[in-house]
């Protein structure tokens, strides 16, 4: 696609619930991260794939978040029992590859919000 | 553990007039500076990427500094329009060995920037 996509756009979710946050990265893009972002507050690193594989995933807050990217495209945030602290903006970001200067492209934004 | 501090928290400009924002970090070693402008709403965008070696950096009317040695940031913003009014975020970027070379980002919290008629 044109840019990085993320859906949905808006999610609310009941406390304990389960939920899916789902990023397609611009075509051809191999580097993936993924980042939370706390009202009035900068992005914070949850995940970075290379690839399919996670080459990073310190930033993940405890073992309730999960992300995949089994065929180094579309990536897939998964958060179990959900809890209201999780409410937050889940950003994607993608580019092209190893550079370290290399340009990063974020999606929109997925707005979680747990009652 | 790596930080990037960002000040002021948020301003207020009148259209037209110039402004200054500042950034301060210190991560290690580093590879790259870039400032974000992020409307409400919306993912970042980014304006410009800094290198060691780069000093200073356009984008229209954004213009931003990089003191490497003292480990500073500046974006100034000319000619305020009303279309300035974002959070501005300054990221900085260390060289990031683990498993695979990549980036690893350090984000600041931000500044607030309204632009008044």
């Amino acid at each position: 696609g044109a840019g990085v996509s993320q859906t949905p756009s808006n999610k609310v979710t009941e406390k304990g619930k389960y939920v899916e946050l789902r990023c397609d990265p611009i075509s051809g893009h191999t580097a993936l991260y993924w980042y939370r972002q706390s009202l009035g507050q900068g992005p914070e690193f949850l995940i970075y794939f290379q690839g399919t594989g996670a080459a990073d995933d310190s930033g993940l807050p405890n073992d309730r978040f999960f992300a995949v990217r089994p065929e180094g495209s579309v990536s897939t945030l998964k958060i179990q029992r959900t809890e209201r602290g999780d409410s937050a903006v889940y950003l994607c970001a993608s580019s092209s590859g190893h550079s370290s200067a290399g340009e990063l492209f974020f999606g929109e934004g997925s707005r979680l919000t747990v009652l | 553990k790596n930080q990037v501090e960002q000040s002021p928290q948020s301003l207020i400009i009148l259209e037209g007039k110039n402004c200054t924002l500042q950034c301060n970090y210190t991560v290690s070693p580093f590879s790259n500076l870039r400032w974000y402008k992020q409307d409400t709403g919306r993912g970042p965008v980014s304006l410009t990427i800094m290198t060691f070696s780069e000093n200073t950096k356009s984008n229209g009317r954004y213009t931003a500094t990089l003191d490497a040695d003292t480990k500073q940031s500046s974006l100034h913003i000319t000619a305020s329009q009303l279309s300035d009014s974002a959070s501005y975020i300054c990221v900085v970027s260390d060289i990031y060995t683990f498993k695979a070379a990549g980036n690893k980002l350090t984000f600041g919290g931000g500044t607030r920037v309204l632009v008044k008629p």
